[in-house]
Parts: C-alpha cells; sequence; structure tokens
C-alpha cells in the first residue's frame, strides 16, 4: 500500500526542549519524502525534504533523515521556540501511475509554552 | 522558491448558492494541480487531480456533480462548490506540482450559512 503514519498528537513541550515526531512510509519504490508545517488559519509551507536513501534534510533548526531500511523519516529538532508552534505533516511523494500526488500523515499538532 | 496563490482567502456564502475558488501558479506552468480539504484538527484529504485541458480525476466519494473543476490553462485550475450546504464548510487547499515537489496555495476557507 502507499501509506503515511505519523506521531499522533497533541504534543507539548516546553521552549528549549528537545523534540521528535516519527514518520513511517510504506511504498513500492523510492518516493521522496518530506516534512510541511502549518501556522495556525494558514496554508502548508515545505519545512524540508529528502529525495533519496540516506539524505538528510534541514531548516530552520528541524533535521529529518531518510532511512530506507526502517521508513522512516523522523522530524527532530534539538531546541524548540514558541514561535514552532504549528501543525507538521509528514508526506511523501507517489508515483506516476498515481497522478504523482502526494500522501499525507495525519499531522502532529505541537505547542510550546515558555 | 515556486508560488501558488488562491483567491479568496476566506468567503461567506448562503446555502444553496455556488462559490468559485481560484488556483494559480505565479511562476511556473503546472499541468496538474489537486485539490485537497481539510477538517478542523485532520489532515488534508485529497479530492481531486486537476489535468490541464481534461478532465479532473476525482478521488472515491467526492461528488464531481458538486466539486467542478476546470483546469483552463497551465497556470490556473478552479473549484466551484455548487449548491453549497453547511457541511461543505472546510478549508480547501490547492497545490500544483513542480518537478518533485508539490507548492501548496494558502488555502481557502469556506463558511456556508
Amino acid at each position: 500500500g502507499n501509506s503515511v503514519t505519523q506521531m499522533e498528537g497533541p504534543v507539548t513541550l516546553s521552549e528549549e526542549a528537545f523534540l521528535t515526531i516519527n514518520c513511517t512510509y510504506t511504498a513500492t519504490g523510492y518516493p521522496s519524502l518530506f516534512w510541511y508545517v502549518q501556522y495556525p488559519g494558514e496554508g502548508l509551507q515545505l519545512l524540508l525534504k529528502a529525495t533519496k536513501a540516506d539524505d538528510k534534510g534541514s531548516n530552520k533548526g528541524f533535521e529529518a533523515t531518510y532511512r530506507k531500511e526502517t521508513t522512516s523519516f523522523h522530524l527532530e529538532k534539538g531546541s524548540v521556540q514558541v514561535s514552532d508552534s504549528a501543525v507538521y505533516f509528514c508526506a511523501r511523494s507517489g508515483s506516476s501511475n498515481t497522478g504523482n500526488q502526494f500522501y499525507f500523515g495525519t499531522g502532529t499538532s505541537l505547542t510550546v509554552i515558555p | 522558491g515556486a508560488v501558488v496563490s488562491q483567491h479568496p482567502s476566506w468567503v461567506i456564502c448562503k446555502s444553496g448558492t455556488s462559490v468559485k475558488i481560484e488556483c494559480r501558479s505565479l511562476d511556473f506552468q503546472a499541468t496538474t494541480m489537486f485539490w485537497y480539504r481539510q477538517f478542523p484538527k485532520q489532515s488534508l484529504m485529497l479530492m481531486a487531480t486537476s489535468n490541464e485541458g481534461s478532465k479532473a480525476t476525482y478521488e472515491q466519494g467526492v461528488e464531481k456533480d458538486k466539486f467542478l473543476i476546470n483546469h483552463a490553462s497551465l497556470t490556473l485550475s478552479t473549484l466551484t462548490v455548487t449548491s453549497a450546504h453547511p457541511e461543505d464548510s472546510s478549508f480547501y487547499i490547492c497545490s500544483a506540482r513542480g518537478g518533485l515537489e508539490q507548492f501548496f496555495g494558502p488555502g481557502t476557507r469556506l463558511t456556508v450559512l
């Protein structure tokens, strides 16, 4: 099948805490993997991506490594800030025979408290 | 990076009326655009794939006569919610494919009274 499973939230952390949001995927072939962030009342913004195994995507202090052996793409940040409060979506690309659509996880809501 | 715009950003309408939402790719051409629906605190649900110059491909359970999609050019796709009802109230998001990535519009919040 083609699916993305990510850690359910909500997640509440104190400022400067370490963040991990787990994401695993199932796919035939080797999809590209993405993390998107959605701030309240806004659309999705690409946070980071990785297009092949062992690639590490990084942006704004967030990182995720494409692990083919565990079919995972966990999101991490060493020290979260209040401004990181948002919903995070893990996603994978499809293939040409699925119209190149994206498959999204259910989203993980993160709240960072001062 | 590539930019996708949506218009309007929010709309309130009466039950029974139709609402058109536009999705534009501003600095690239998109042969394929996607329309998603997002309910509060839930993930994105793909409604349909919009193909330039041909009919849209709808996901199972999505009524094509209710959600009309037109992809008239390489930079514009429209979603028309016909005879809207309160249960159609939702956040509608479009995306356009550019290379390996999808670029998302900011979303349109539809409220049907």
